[in-house]
């Protein structure tokens, strides 16, 4: 299957700091990009999504960052709280071929 | 609105034998689509169902098969189990295909291969 790298990275922030959750995607022909985030014994979570026409979109306490010219995108979460600890997986899309690629994730840790 | 419902959430099958998972997706999505995670692939792609047709395939055996309902519900297949089939199925839906929108993810049915 299709699938970004074998090792997820973990990330442990305090609580009340921002986090910063990076992605490098693969297809350069991708225009839209999800981040979404699955807690432990859940499906994964629609947080926030970009097209590829943005470079940024800010939602309630998250913001996605795109750089189309390295193919990274990031997500920023402000004032990071307990409950924002899980796994966050972004999602890479070509709309033509309607088939959504995902990254490895990213296991975020929020200390109290 | 309900979610997407997954049936079973959890399932235990030993190897050669074959399974069928089940997605119901939230009234009035059309579009949905099944992916296998586990923790040393991540979330994967399997394929994707539209208006009863498989729209896309990922890079899975033919043992894994879907199909999809005149009512949207999907169904997906895997015979001939092997042990590294043992994973996190999850189903995921949206309104339309061709669309930048979002997929709304089920719970998943838990599939051990024993």
């Amino acid at each position: 299957g299709e699938s970004v790298g074998l090792h997820l990275p973990t990330l442990s922030v305090q609580e009340g700091d921002n986090s910063i959750i990076n992605c490098a995607y693969s297809n350069s022909a991708s225009d839209y990009f999800i981040w979404y985030k699955q807690e432990s014994g859940k499906g994964p979570q629609f947080i926030i999504d970009i097209r590829s026409n943005m470079d940024k979109r800010q939602g309630q306490r998250v913001t996605v960052l795109l750089n189309k010219t390295v193919k990274h995108l990031s997500l920023q979460i402000a004032a990071t709280q307990p409950g924002d600890s899980a796994v966050y997986f972004c999602a890479e899309k070509e709309t033509s071929y309607d088939k959504v690629i995902f990254g490895p994730g990213t296991s975020l840790s929020v200390i109290p | 609105k309900a979610g997407v419902t997954q049936t079973p959430r959890y399932l235990i099958k030993t190897r050669g034998q074959q399974v069928t998972l089940s997605c119901s997706p939230i009234s009035g999505h059309r579009s949905v689509s099944w992916y296998q995670q586990t923790p040393g692939q991540g979330l994967q792609f399997l394929f994707e169902y539209f208006s009863e047709t498989q729209r896309n395939k990922g890079n899975f055996p033919g043992r894994f098969s879907g199909r999809q309902f005149s009512n949207s519900r999907s169904e997906m297949n895997v015979s001939t189990l092997e042990l590294g089939d043992s994973a996190l199925y999850l189903c995921a839906s949206s309104v339309e295909q061709g669309m930048n929108t979002e997929a709304f993810f089920g719970q998943g049915t838990r599939l051990t291969v024993v």
